[in-house]
């Protein structure tokens, strides 16, 4: 079975510092893996994806993540932290590891950016 | 806009009441799913239709059902409500396979059961 673990509930920068989050994931498959991201009472927005291609992933809003398959990671990374950046982190995998598969999400990592 | 169309946005009901939440998916996408997302559970899958099939089921109560309609459209009945089904819940659509590749969500229907 696919699953996610994101290894930090609760990161927090200061602005400007980089960010990581940090998810390891299980799969069966060779595996799609997601970055979606939410705002506070806002829905899911796709930061980046990864579906066997490249294994540094260009997202967003300056994010990227790298598919480490040795390590089972999907780190997500962003040089430089700013304030609009204060969401809350999922990283997702797809159970199938196609298009058509249900995500499996982490339970989320909550991102706080100081000034 | 992302696409995806949720109505309502917020629905405030009793317990034991019945409601219909409303999914329109993107255009051209044949899948939708159902999410729920609360503070004990974070975002559970529910169920998939594809092509107004059901083609996947998750942790969905039998007290909640499904369809998804000739136009694509899909609604998430859920009913006896009780105050644990208080949540936000996420509709997603994603494209048929060999087509450009993504799920898109919805901003979600807040659902409040008092």
């Amino acid at each position: 079975a696919q699953s996610v673990t994101q290894l930090d509930s609760h990161v927090s920068v200061s602005e400007g510092t980089p960010v990581l989050l940090r998810c390891n994931y299980s799969s069966s498959y060779s595996p799609s893996l997601f970055w979606y991201v939410q705002h506070p009472n806002k829905g899911l927005q796709l930061l980046l994806k990864y579906t066997s291609a490249a294994t540094l992933v260009k997202g967003i809003n300056g994010f990227e993540a790298e598919f480490k398959k040795s390590e089972t990671s999907f780190h997500l990374t962003k040089p430089s932290a700013h304030m609009s950046d204060a969401a809350e982190y999922f990283c997702v995998v797809s159970d199938t590891g196609g298009s058509q598969g249900n995500l499996i999400f982490g339970k989320g990592t909550k991102l706080s950016v100081k000034p | 806009d992302s696409g995806v169309t949720q109505t309502p946005k917020h629905l405030i009901t009793a317990t034991g009441q019945r409601v219909t939440l409303r999914c329109s998916p993107r255009s051209g996408d044949l899948s939708v799913y159902w999410y729920q997302q609360s503070l004990d559970q974070g975002l559970q899958f529910l169920i998939q239709y594809y092509n107004g099939e059901e083609r996947a089921k998750g942790n969905i109560l039998e007290r909640f059902s499904a369809q998804q309609f000739p136009d694509l459209h899909s609604e998430l009945n859920l009913s006896s409500l009780e105050l644990g089904d208080s949540a936000l819940y996420f509709c997603a659509s994603s494209a048929p396979p060999g087509r450009s590749y993504g799920y898109t969500f919805g901003s979600g229907t807040r659902l409040t059961v008092v």
